[in-house]
């Protein structure tokens, strides 16, 4: 079965720090990849998305980042965090690019940025 | 833009069916409506999707309107644990064929 891993569960950092946020994912192969970030009390912003390695795609400018170094690796960093970076950050596994197939998450990673 | 509209919160009483609706008036022919569940400080949960047939799984009931242009996701026997955002999503061609997600429905199953 797939298995996602994101690590730490949370973080606080001060502002101006540097970030990664890292994504490995277990019992898949070729999957696509995304980032999604929650702000206290809203919903679900996708960030990034990723369909194979070195494939990033932008869904919003901003203060973050993304790599696909491997396969099954996804990685979000930051040279410099904001306070408005808080938030939720969750890891997704998808696969094929097929109406008929469903995301699943990841625990997320808690980011507080003080 | 996620392209569904929905209740901001609804309550159901322990035991009882909880019946969520979701309007989703541009979806296309090929394109499925997914259902989502948050619980909080957890990643989404995947409930059910279909495409124009009813489906049911060990969660919950889909139903989707002849027109597909809307849907009620049906927990038959709601419990305390149900309480939870639960999203309706429609993933389209039009977005990228990504999945966007709007607010939900905050359900409260209530004692």
């Amino acid at each position: 079965s797939q298995t996602i891993h994101q690590w730490p569960a949370t973080l606080v950092q001060p502002v101006g720090s540097p970030l990664s946020l890292e994504c490995t994912v277990e019992g898949t192969s070729n999957p696509n990849l995304y980032w999604y970030r929650q702000a206290a009390g809203r919903g679900l912003q996708l960030l990034f998305y990723s369909v194979g390695i070195g494939q990033i795609s932008s869904e919003v400018p901003q203060n973050l980042s993304a790599s696909r170094p491997q396969d099954r690796q996804f990685i979000l960093s930051s040279k410099k965090l904001l306070l408005s970076d808080s938030g939720f950050y969750l890891c997704a596994l998808g696969q094929g690019s097929s109406y008929n197939s469903p995301l699943h998450f990841g625990n997320g990673t808690r980011l507080t940025v003080t | 833009d996620a392209k569904t509209t929905q209740p901001p919160s609804m309550d159901c009483a322990e035991g009882r069916a909880a019946n969520l609706p979701c309007n989703h008036s541009t979806i296309s022919g090929n394109e499925y409506v997914y259902w989502y569940r948050q619980i909080h400080s957890q990643g989404p949960q995947y409930i059910i999707h279909g495409l124009k047939n009813n489906e049911t799984n060990e969660m919950a009931s889909l139903i989707i309107t002849e027109d597909r242009k809307s849907s009620t996701l049906i927990l038959p026997h709601a419990t305390l644990r149900d309480t939870a955002v639960y999203y309706c999503i429609v993933r389209t061609s039009n977005t990228g064929n990504q999945f966007y997600f709007g607010t939900g429905t905050s359900l409260t199953v209530i004692p």
